[in-house]
């Protein structure tokens, strides 16, 4: 089946700095990405949709020179926390779905536990 | 509002019990629906799709009413390993999902 990775798994960094998780498509093309936060005990909330070769859309509220996208390849997104500040702790998840398939069903990476101290 | 809610539960079962966990999506234009588990620190993972005509996977049925813009899933004789939080899920046309904040369910011996 189809498989989506992320990298780290696990991140803890000062605050102020910079943070890469990475988000790949492992057997199958995806133009489109999409990360998710989710804080303790609630839901996945949608923070931007990472379009391949195209610059990406964010929710209301989120900062797009805070959480920087790049989406360079069909197999990988990119999501850049820049000068980290512990609220932005929180667990990352990016998921991409396979077109042509109905129903449109999305796969989820395994996530990324940011921890800024 | 939000455009997905639940009842956040927690749910507490007995084993072999039937459960019903419902949803409501305020998006009269949403296009496709699931149920999604998550088991705590994971991922969430695809349950079902739900369907207007309704649809069945072993112990798990769901229901879609597109009238009321009601989901529903029920689950019967319980399972402890059915304890996880399970996550309505409606997808908009432009193919993003928008999630409820979950249901939690705790299945007891």
């Amino acid at each position: 089946g189809a498989v989506v990775s992320q990298h780290p798994s696990r991140v803890i960094c000062k605050s102020g700095t910079s943070v890469k998780i990475e988000c790949r498509s492992l057997d199958f093309q995806a133009t489109t990405m999409f990360w998710y936060r989710q804080f303790p005990k609630k839901s996945l909330m949608l923070m931007a949709t990472s379009n391949e070769g195209s610059k990406a859309t964010y929710e209301q509220g989120v900062e797009k020179d805070k959480f920087l996208i790049n989406h360079a390849s069909l197999t990988l997104s990119t999501l850049t926390v820049t000068s980290a500040h512990p609220e932005d702790s929180s667990f990352y998840i990016c998921s991409a779905p396979i077109s042509g398939r109905e129903p449109y069903e999305q796969y989820f990476g395994p996530g990324t536990r940011l921890t800024v101290t | 509002r939000k455009e997905v809610e639940q009842d956040p539960g927690p749910f507490n079962v007995p084993e072999g019990a039937t459960v019903a966990f419902n949803c409501t999506y305020s998006n009269s234009a949403s296009q496709s629906f699931f149920w999604y588990r998550q088991d705590c620190r994971k991922e969430p993972k695809l349950l079902m799709s739900v369907y207007s005509s309704g649809n069945e996977d072993g112990r798990f049925t769901a229901q879609l009413n597109r009238a009321s813009q009601y989901i529903s899933l029920l689950i019967r004789d319980s399972k402890l390993s059915d304890s996880a939080t399970y996550l309505c899920v409606v997808k908009r046309h432009n193919n993003d999902m928008r999630f409820g904040a979950g249901t939690r369910l705790t299945v007891k011996p």
